[in-house]
């Protein structure tokens, strides 16, 4: 089945440095979404990416989707500590498929 | 115009019991999908509802494990005899699927904890 890993598992930066998770599917996907969990909490939608090699920005943070489709990045310019938290990636392998498969995220510490 | 609720919050039970996971979606969002998360995991697909029906119970781990969404809008997840490796946090979420653009929005779990 379709398996989605993330690298690196942990990140512990200092404040103000940049943070970037990478994403990659065994397999092609339709879309990627990425989420954040806060400790203690639960996954809120951050993005979607439908299109090859497809950027997308919002303020600090920096997505993309691979030219294949099988894989994707988000980059966090000068963290802060409200950036504190997990990262995941989640894809769907085909449109009209709406089966969501989660990555194993990336765990985010901000030392201040 | 509140969230997704779920229902309880947290709940323990002994092992070989039955237990339920309510959910209450986003009203008018028609998807709704339940997940589990173990500790230091990505939620775990389980279960799609695309209005009553379910689309998809791929995930679904056993037959002991069961969900309904009769009237299209809050959903029951359904744990017969139950074990102690179903200990985790069951996530639901509801979406208004319009086209292929799509936010699932997540409530904030139920913590089961089997003894």
């Amino acid at each position: 089945g379709q398996q989605v890993m993330q690298i690196p598992q942990y990140q512990h930066v200092q404040e103000g440095e940049d943070f970037t998770t990478y994403c990659n599917s065994s397999t092609t996907l339709s879309n990627i979404q990425w989420y954040k969990q806060r400790p203690g909490g639960h996954p809120v939608f951050l993005i979607q990416l439908v299109k090859s090699g497809e950027v997308k920005k919002q303020k600090r943070l920096t997505f993309q989707f691979g030219e294949a489709k099988k894989n994707s990045s988000l980059h966090i310019t000068a963290t802060q500590t409200t950036d504190v938290g997990t990262y995941f990636c989640a894809g769907r392998p085909n449109f009209g498929n709406e089966k969501l498969t989660f990555g194993t995220g990336t765990r985010l510490t901000i030392i201040p | 115009g509140a969230g997704v609720s779920q229902t309880p919050s947290n709940k323990v039970t002994e092992k070989g019991k039955y237990v339920e996971l309510r959910c209450d979606p986003i009203s008018g969002h028609t998807a709704l999908y339940w997940y589990r998360q173990s500790l230091g995991q990505g939620p775990e697909f389980l279960i799609y509802f695309q209005g009553t029906g379910a689309a998809d119970d791929s995930g679904l781990p056993n037959d002991r494990f069961f969900a309904v969404r009769p009237e299209g809008s809050v959903s029951t997840l359904k744990i017969q005899r139950t074990e102690r490796g179903d200990s985790a946090v069951y996530l639901c979420a509801s979406s208004l699927l319009e086209g292929v653009e799509e936010t699932q929005y997540f409530g904030p779990g139920t913590r089961l904890l089997v003894l």
